[in-house]
């Protein structure tokens, strides 16, 4: 398999509910982000990873907690989410931090 | 206050008609990238420029680069109903010491391509 990779494609969740979004780059990079996209809104940069470390965290609640056991893997930990969280989150990896982004396909959440 | 600007924010014409998109900056980047998004999927990379002045095409698409590596534009010849999407630029810009590397994203301009 090529490309960036998220599962599922689709999760809906309640508000107390725990779950947990994956993202799979099998391009050798070694950066890798994690954005939300809202309705009518542009992309947020939630989280950056450069060479597994944390290396940008946008003020994001603490309800969102990313993971990246090594280069390829990137998780994003969800517990107690709010209605305003549904949102399409999109998986991003790069050569460089800084450098041309290539994007998975999404994950479409929706908190009920 | 948005470091890149896109524009128009949104855009529907018809098919066969051309269109030309814009990405306007107050800084100069290293390097600018478009993407194009179709809903319910991520961004897809279309080019990149890097050299100010730079021009390239794909297919019906040609790309500019200002001379200034500030600003970019998009034009569309021709536009087909698949043309339909959200195109999305970034510019990648260096901190102070010129190390490290940040790709900043525009709003988007919408196109719809009505057959």
């Amino acid at each position: 398999e090529t490309g960036v990779t998220q599962t599922p494609r689709h999760l809906v969740m309640g508000m107390t509910n725990k779950k947990s979004l994956k993202c799979e780059q099998h391009l050798g990079h070694n950066a890798m982000y994690w954005y939300k996209q809202s309705a009518k809104k542009p992309l947020e940069l939630m989280f950056v990873y450069s060479l597994e470390e944390r290396v940008e965290n946008n003020s994001v609640p603490s309800r969102f907690s990313p993971e990246c056991p090594n280069s390829s893997h990137l998780f994003l930990h969800l517990h107690t989410l709010q209605p305003e969280d549904s949102a399409l989150y999109l998986c991003a990896s790069s050569r460089l931090q800084g450098y041309e982004q290539y994007f998975g396909p999404g994950t479409r959440l929706t908190v009920t | 206050t948005q470091l890149l600007e896109q524009s128009p924010q949104f855009l529907s014409i018809q098919e066969g008609e051309n269109l030309t998109v814009y990405c306007n900056s107050s800084s100069v980047f290293s390097s600018l990238q478009w993407y194009r998004q179709e809903p319910g999927e991520g961004p897809v990379l279309l080019v990149t420029v890097v050299t100010g002045g730079e021009v390239k095409k794909l297919k019906r698409l040609t790309f500019q680069f200002g001379d200034a590596r500030k600003d970019s534009s998009l034009h569309i010849t021709a536009a087909q109903p698949g043309d339909t999407g959200l195109y999305l630029c970034a510019g990648s810009l260096s901190d102070s010491g010129g190390s490290n590397y940040k790709l900043t994203f525009g709003k988007g301009t919408l196109l719809t391509v009505n057959p």
